[in-house]
């Protein structure tokens, strides 16, 4: 069964960039017609889409968040990561990373990592 | 983008009532592509729902969804204690993904 841990600090800095990586167990990065995602949740909010990568590396993202993302992945080390530079408060929020089908639906979801953005 | 907007945003029943949910597209969602997601505080989502009206592994088939175009709707039939959570509807027919901003399910 796939499991998706994220890990990362939980306090970033204002105008710094936020890292965090999704580990993979009990499936692979590489699986055909498969997407990796994030997601975000601030605090007593809604769901954000931030970016995902596919299985070919090619990588989507929010335009909402004005090119600030970038979603990369390492084959060897079954994991994918997510880098969001110049963040701000409104930044904070719980992280999700996800398994995405092709159509687009969040099949599985990691258990979520809480990150605040202050100094 | 599309903007989904739910209805109620909380919604107050019993055990054993009917529960009925609203996700309202402001353009049509291609294809039907809408899937239903919940929510118990501290956990991340799950996943109930895909392609309109599909339920995802181990959903029970209390849960149904009904609708097209615009507009759609889900159904718990008889709520049980562990329904009780919040609900997202999530579109991916046209990009970015969106989501509803969520339905409160509470126990009267």
């Amino acid at each position: 069964q796939l499991q998706l841990q994220e890990s990362g600090p939980g306090l970033v800095k204002p105008s710094e960039t936020l890292s965090l990586t999704c580990a993979l167990s009990g499936g692979s990065i590489t699986s055909t017609e498969t997407y990796w995602g994030w997601l975000r949740q601030p605090p007593g909010k809604g769901l954000e889409w931030i970016g995902s990568i596919d299985y070919r590396g090619r990588t989507y993202d929010n335009p909402s968040l004005k090119s600030r993302v970038t979603v990369s992945a390492d084959t060897s080390k079954n994991q994918f990561s997510l880098n969001l530079n110049s963040v701000t408060a409104a930044d904070t929020a719980v992280y999700y990373c996800s398994r995405v089908t092709a159509s687009g639906w969040f099949e599985d979801w990691g258990q979520g990592l809480l990150v605040t953005v202050s100094s | 983008e599309i903007v989904l907007t739910q209805s109620p945003g909380t919604l107050s029943l019993s055990p054993g009532a009917r529960a009925t949910l609203s996700c309202r597209a402001s353009q049509t969602v291609r294809n039907a592509n809408l899937a239903w997601y919940q929510q118990k505080p501290g956990q991340a989502p799950r996943l109930l729902i895909f392609g309109a009206s599909n339920r995802a592994t181990g959903i029970p088939d209390r849960f149904s969804v009904s609708g097209s175009g615009s507009d759609f709707t889900l159904t718990i039939s008889r709520l049980e204690p562990e329904d009780f959570a919040v609900y997202y509807c999530q579109q991916y027919g046209s990009s970015p993904v969106t989501f509803g901003q969520g339905t409160k399910l509470e126990i009267k």
